[in-house]
């Protein structure tokens, strides 16, 4: 009965490969998110999707890819994956941005 | 632009003692949100509380407590009678008045030592 689950929760990767994380949510929330978090426990977002459309893009990489099938998922895909792709992700949503966020636990991803 | 300052990198106490975790914010919005949210440990992130820019009474759930100040732009977190439970990084968030421009602050880490 998990609100925000994110799969896999630990990914080891070598440069140049693609790679996904799966996020789903069970809440019946509208948008849905992606924070990284560096190193240095710092979180940027990174995408906002609502209701299929993409309404926020910060300044990411064309690499990185955010695909909603449906509104309970929202997937992350990243290819030519570098060294400075290492990170926590942190998959998201609110039914309405003023009552704050439920997160997933994370995907550790570790580029060698 | 949003920003949000949390001035204390790294926090150590004693179990019990109490601790206050401060957030400062800057914003051109006349109304806005402000958060806290907790990461211990395991990861994950939890919600702890949203208060929006026109309620600045304080507010206090359980060992916890909120101190809004508008006029000094701080939006401080005070755990009273602190456990081990509570060693986590705590953030502190802003968001426009209607949900966008969402920031974190740096975080700051709280180590509850028994």
């Amino acid at each position: 009965d998990t609100a925000v689950s994110q799969t896999p929760k630990y990914l080891v990767t070598q440069m140049g490969n693609d790679k996904s994380i799966k996020c789903e949510q069970n809440l019946g929330h509208d948008t849905m998110y992606w924070y990284k978090q560096d190193s240095k426990k710092f979180l940027k977002i990174m995408f906002s999707y609502n209701n299929k459309e993409l309404i926020i893009n910060e300044t990411v990489p064309n690499r990185f890819s955010p695909k909603s099938p449906d509104k309970a998922h929202l997937n992350l895909h990243i290819n030519s994956l570098e060294l400075g792709d290492s990170a926590v992700y942190f998959c998201a949503s609110s039914q309405d941005e003023f009552y704050g966020y439920t997160f997933g636990s994370g995907t550790r991803l570790t580029v060698v | 632009a949003q920003k949000v300052t949390q001035a204390q990198t790294e926090i150590s106490v004693v179990e019990k003692e109490d601790v206050t975790l401060d957030c400062v914010y800057e914003t051109r919005d006349t109304t806005y949100y402000l958060f806290w949210y907790k990461q211990p440990p395991s990861g994950e992130l939890v919600f702890l509380i949203r208060r929006n820019s026109f309620d600045e009474q304080n507010e206090i759930s359980g060992r916890y407590s909120w101190n809004f100040q508008k006029s000094t732009s701080s939006f401080n977190f005070t755990i009273t009678a602190s456990q081990v439970v509570d060693s986590a990084v705590y953030f502190c968030a802003l968001s426009g008045p209607y949900g966008q421009n969402f920031v974190f602050g740096p975080g700051t880490r709280l180590s509850v030592l028994p």
